[in-house]
């Protein structure tokens, strides 16, 4: 099945840096991308997501990039602030199906 | 509209006893996914159904574990006897059917088994 990786586990950058957050999937036929967010005892929630027909996917100071060929996207978060601070999870989903694989988390901490 | 409703919000239980956690998808989505968040795991997905119907368990990690989805805006994640490396936190997400839909979570049961 899908297996997706993701780095770093940890992050910390002080506020205004930017942030950079990859995963690796391994099943080719994966055709969609979302980014979870996760405050802290919250629930997960969609920040973006990117399509296999699409490189790159910006929402103001998010953007998430594709590379089909090398099977990994990103997430990029500038001008970071205090309140990114949150667990990101990316995801892959498999052609068949409608379940997703996540990554097991980064944990993004931007001090002040 | 509510979101996905869970419940209950917090469970403490004794080991042994059974759990039953409970789901309401959001009205009009027809995919429900159950999912297990520990800090060593991540975010494991234990099963989902379409259109009430279950697709993929591969994800249940034990016989003692149970899903039902007896119609579309109701299903139930049982575990018995429960354990204690059960405790977790557990979600339900729902979505329309479709490949590029976001699911939506609920906000999660946190289960601790002494």
């Amino acid at each position: 099945g899908e297996n997706v990786e993701q780095h770093p586990s940890t992050l910390s950058v002080q506020e205004g840096d930017s942030a950079v957050i990859k995963c690796t999937y391994s099943d080719s036929a994966s055709n969609y991308f979302p980014w979870y967010k996760q405050e802290l005892g919250k629930r997960p929630q969609l920040i973006i997501d990117i399509r296999s027909n699409v490189g790159e996917k910006k929402d103001q100071r998010i953007a998430v990039t594709l590379n089909k060929t090398a099977k990994h996207f990103s997430l990029h978060i500038t001008e970071t602030q205090p309140e990114d601070s949150a667990v990101y999870f990316c995801a892959a989903k498999p052609t068949s199906g409608y379940a997703l694989n996540f990554g097991k988390g980064t944990s993004l901490l931007v001090t002040p | 509209d509510a979101g996905v409703i869970q419940s209950p919000r917090h469970e403490v239980t004794e080991m042994g006893q059974e759990v039953t956690l409970r789901c309401k998808p959001i009205s009009g989505h027809n995919s429900l996914f159950w999912y297990r968040q520990t800090m060593m795991r991540g975010l494991e997905l234990l099963i989902y159904f379409n259109n009430n119907v279950p697709i993929d368990d591969s994800g249940m990690p034990e016989d003692r574990f149970s899903a039902k989805m007896p119609n579309a805006s109701f299903s139930t994640l049982k575990i018995q006897p429960s354990e204690p490396r059960d405790s977790a936190v557990y979600f339900c997400a729902s979505n329309r059917e479709s490949s590029y839909n976001e699911q939506f979570f609920g906000p999660g049961t946190r289960l601790t088994v002494l």
